[in-house]
């Protein structure tokens, strides 16, 4: 299992342009979650997914929209990227079993916005 | 909603010893799970210890042991026979029962380890 992989590592955008974030997991996991973590800070919930075709809001969703067309892939997408956007961009999942809560985070992308 | 605080920002210990670290949570929920993770230099998020709030008994995994004072909402992580790979940020966590909301998480202690 390559467990949940994200493309690209880093990347850099200009004010303004837009991009998409990639999240796969293939734990066939029904829960993914997008975080965001801020230098020195803790990481901060973006979007979430409970399966395919169900999105919610977390506690940072301004500036980002997600879909979730099936149950491996989970994509974040900028659009307008702010100065305010940059930040290290993390995407977990999780399975649902009761007692086994655990999210499995991916390597992390690093956006920086100029 | 739920609120995580860990108030010490860094803490520097020498090796072989124990250090503990402290985490304070608040929910209002009856059924919630609390994680401690390990984020290195490299920045992946690597689980430590978990610990389900309806059961009593403390969760320990090798070195590393949690005190749960459920009634207190304080939730610390020791770890004995600090090692030099040890050194990292460390992540308190909470979320409720159903897990579908996501993680709340703490703004993590910058943990050293001296030779």
């Amino acid at each position: 299992n390559a467990g949940v992989t994200q493309t690209p590592k880093f990347r850099i955008l200009k004010i303004g342009q837009s991009m998409t974030l990639q999240c796969t997991q293939d734990m066939n996991h029904n829960y993914m979650y997008w975080y965001r973590q801020d230098p020195g800070m803790g990481l901060k919930l973006i979007y979430y997914s409970v399966g395919a075709g169900i999105t919610d809001k977390g506690e940072v969703p301004n500036g980002y929209n997600v879909s979730r067309s099936t149950t491996e892939d989970f994509p974040l997408r900028l659009e307008l990227a702010a100065p305010s956007q940059t930040s290290v961009y993390f995407c977990a999942s999780s399975y649902t079993r009761q007692g086994d809560y655990e999210q499995y985070f991916g390597p992390g992308t690093r956006l920086t916005v100029t | 909603a739920q609120t995580v605080t860990q108030s010490q920002p860094e803490m520097s210990v020498q090796e072989a010893e124990t250090v503990t670290l402290s985490c304070t949570y608040d929910t209002s929920e009856n059924n919630y799970y609390l994680f401690w993770y390990k984020q290195p230099p490299s920045r992946q998020m690597i689980l430590v210890i978990r610990q389900e709030a309806y059961k009593q008994q403390n969760a320990t995994e090798n070195r590393f042991s949690v005190n749960f004072q459920k009634a207190a909402k304080s939730f610390s992580l020791k770890i004995s026979d600090s090692q030099l790979g040890d050194t990292a940020m460390y992540f308190c966590a909470c979320n409720s029962g159903g897990g579908a909301d996501g993680l709340t998480f703490g703004k993590g202690t910058h943990l050293i380890i001296q030779p």
